[in-house]
């Protein structure tokens, strides 16, 4: 059983650039949840995906967007990149939307130059 | 709405020393709560989780947490530090829904 995981592991853009982060959740797990941690900061919730379907969302703006796959793998973008973006990005998987526990992936940091 | 607030953003201790990291909530509902750790350079790892059964919760390498509903705590201990337990320890709840709602964290350092 293979774990949550993310890719790219780090990235650097240019502000106003476009990016996409990808996420393959725990085997089974119908759920992905994305996070963002800024530096010295804890995650913040930017939205939760439930098969297929955007299932909540935090105060981000509309230009984070995501998806998710037939096979619940997710895929989040943000457009217009701005300086305050830079941060680790975090996928958490779990077995469905309302179960207790979230299976973290190892993040993608995300640098905004 | 529910919060979390994390009392003290770094905590030293020596080896072998009692750990207590400090965690208080805020919800209008029962609450679910949550610490994980993060090493440098990774993702979180659930550490132990409060679901309304028992109020004292053990965890992974030797941590435990109590829920204090009077007052309104779920404060972290380990009775000795290990050097490996350095490392950023974050305090949840979790919402309607299912999405996690973190404290700032608490970084602890264990000294030789």
């Amino acid at each position: 059983e293979t774990g949550v995981t993310q890719s790219p592991t780090h990235l650097i853009k240019t502000r106003g650039q476009q990016v996409t982060l990808r996420c393959s959740s725990q085997s089974g797990h119908n759920t992905v949840s994305w996070y963002q941690q800024a530096l010295g900061q804890g995650p913040q919730f930017i939205f939760q995906y439930y098969r297929e379907e955007e299932n909540g969302r935090g105060n981000f703006p509309p230009r984070f967007s995501g998806l998710q796959f037939p096979n619940y793998s997710s895929e989040l973008n943000v457009n217009a990149l701005e300086l305050d973006d830079s941060a680790l990005y975090l996928c958490a998987s779990s077995l469905e939307q309302a179960t207790y526990e979230q299976y973290f992936g190892p993040g993608t940091r995300l640098t905004v130059t | 709405a529910q919060s979390v607030t994390q009392l003290g953003s770094h905590v030293s201790v020596s080896e072998g020393a009692l750990v207590l990291l400090r965690c208080n909530y805020s919800s209008s509902v029962p609450p679910y709560l949550f610490w994980y750790v993060q090493y440098p350079n990774q993702g979180l790892q659930l550490l132990l989780k409060y679901t309304s059964a028992a109020t004292l919760v053990k965890g992974i390498n030797g941590f435990e947490a109590e829920f204090k509903k009077s007052e309104t705590s779920f404060h972290l201990t380990k009775p000795s530090a290990h050097m490996s337990d350095a490392a950023e320890y974050f305090c949840a709840v979790r919402n309607q829904g299912g999405k996690l709602i973190f404290g700032q964290g608490t970084e602890l350092s264990v000294k030789p």
